[in-house]
């Protein structure tokens, strides 16, 4: 099985501007997570999207959004990007069922912005 | 809160060596499950091993090894005859995954330097 893709993997912004990122999960992985890294404030989570719907929001502005398609594929939205929106952004999917399983990453999309 | 403490920042072993990587946990459920993760430089979160809270039985995969111990909250990782290759960063995670809730909180990492 392919394992999680990003795009791009890196991306140049200035300040002000919009980016969209995008994962596409794992084959049969109906959730997608986003993390954000950076070495000041580490791995934090974003949301979660399942069937379409966030189900779970980390503690960021309005400014971080996100949507899940029919096919699972996700996309992140960062508007008005600030400075410290530079950071490594990291996808995560994984199965969904009665039990809970383990969250496989993606290789991430740096995103620098100046 | 869910919280996960590293405390080691960096570890530099010299290659053969066996080195354990300490994780403490804070959590107020009592059903949740703990990871381990390795980053290495190209940035990729590779999934090491899950458990659940019910389930303290030591796991030995390879030169991996990890202690679960629920009385002392801790979820320590030890590597074996260490190798250049396991040079990255590893993190704890915690996620309380019974609550619907996937969210993984993760510790702060702990750089893992093998000497040759």
């Amino acid at each position: 099985k392919a394992g999680v893709t990003q795009t791009p993997r890196y991306l140049i912004k200035t300040r002000g501007q919009q980016v969209t990122l995008s994962c596409s999960p794992i084959s049969g992985h109906r959730s997608v997570s986003w993390y954000q890294q950076t070495p000041g404030q580490g791995l934090q989570f974003l949301f979660e999207y399942f069937s379409e719907t966030q189900r779970n929001k980390g503690n960021f502005p309005g400014r971080f959004s996100g949507r899940q398609f029919s096919n699972s594929r996700s996309e992140m939205n960062v508007s008005t990007l600030e400075l410290g929106d530079s950071a490594l952004y990291l996808c995560a999917s994984r199965q969904v069922g009665p039990s809970s399983y383990e969250q496989y990453f993606g290789p991430g999309t740096r995103l620098t912005v100046t | 809160a869910q919280k996960v403490t590293q405390a080691q920042t960096e570890i530099s072993v010299v290659e053969k060596e066996d080195v354990t990587l300490d994780c403490v946990y804070e959590t107020r459920d009592t059903t949740y499950y703990l990871f381990w993760y390795k980053q290495p430089p190209s940035g990729e979160l590779v999934f090491l091993i899950r458990r659940n809270s019910f389930d303290e039985q030591n796991e030995i995969s390879g030169r991996y090894s990890w202690n679960f111990q629920k009385s002392t909250s801790s979820f320590n990782f030890t590597i074996t005859a260490s190798q250049v290759v396991d040079s990255a960063v590893y993190f704890c995670a915690l996620s309380e995954a019974f609550r619907g809730n996937e969210k993984l909180t993760f510790g702060t990492g702990t750089r893992l330097t093998i000497i040759p």
